[in-house]
């Protein structure tokens, strides 16, 4: 039963546009998220995160909306650069949980030049 | 400052044997978190650690252990090793265990990749 469901693997974006990334949750508990980025042989690294009390944040060329009515979530990339290629995970907790975060089985970004 | 790190970077072990693999977290975090990515899915959560105790578990039988020491360095143990263990083992750290209403980004080590033959 996946909590977290990145339902697209793999996204190819032409560069200079924009990139969407969307994630999907199934917990109403849920009430924080991130997005994380993982080149080939390195851990995740932190991207961005939102609190459930926000429906917006922004950094830099990423902003990550959330929509918690619809469970969903997405990761928006403007404008998308050849460096911008990785896998992209989305997380996400609940304060009750801890430090318990549940990642999505990830989205593959292609940043063609 | 320096980052998580993990090690060893690989390892092969074969079916019914024990591993131990570590992790230094990155200076000023004293909590870490060990995960199981599989190929092609998102990292799961092992258990974590804060102040030498286990601090939270995920889904994982009890030949999955750990331990924390009091420089907040921590090891994850696997005993009679599966052919499903094969996966790389990320550590995370944070600056602190979460609370309620307060969760911590956690950053990750570059991982140790096991197989399981």
């Amino acid at each position: 039963d996946q909590q977290v469901k990145q339902n697209s693997p793999s996204l190819s974006v032409q560069e200079g546009r924009i990139s969407i990334l969307n994630c999907d949750y199934t917990n109403s508990m849920f009430d924080y998220f991130l997005w994380y980025k993982k080149y080939p042989a390195e851990g995740p690294t932190f991207l961005i995160s939102i609190s459930s009390i926000k429906d917006k944040n922004e950094d830099g060329r990423f902003t990550v909306f959330l929509n918690k009515s619809a469970k969903h979530l997405s990761l928006h990339i403007v404008p998308s650069q050849p460096g911008d290629s990785a896998v992209y995970f989305c997380a996400a907790s609940a304060a009750n949980y801890g430090q318990n975060f549940v990642f999505g089985p990830g989205t593959r970004l292609s940043v063609l030049p | 400052e320096t980052g998580v790190t993990q090690s060893p970077t690989h390892l092969i072990k074969t079916r019914g044997q024990q591993v131990t693999l570590r992790c230094s977290s990155q200076s000023g975090h004293n909590t870490v978190s060990w995960y199981q990515q599989a190929l092609g899915q998102g990292p799961q959560f092992i258990f974590q650690y804060y102040r030498e105790e286990e601090n939270g578990r995920g889904n994982f039988p009890p030949r999955f252990s750990g331990l924390q020491f009091p420089n907040y360095s921590s090891e994850l143990n696997v005993n009679a090793l599966e052919l499903d263990d094969s996966a790389l083992y990320l550590c995370a750290s944070s600056p602190r265990p979460g609370l309620a209403g307060v969760t911590d980004t956690q950053y990750f080590g570059p991982g140790t990749r096991l197989t399981v033959l």
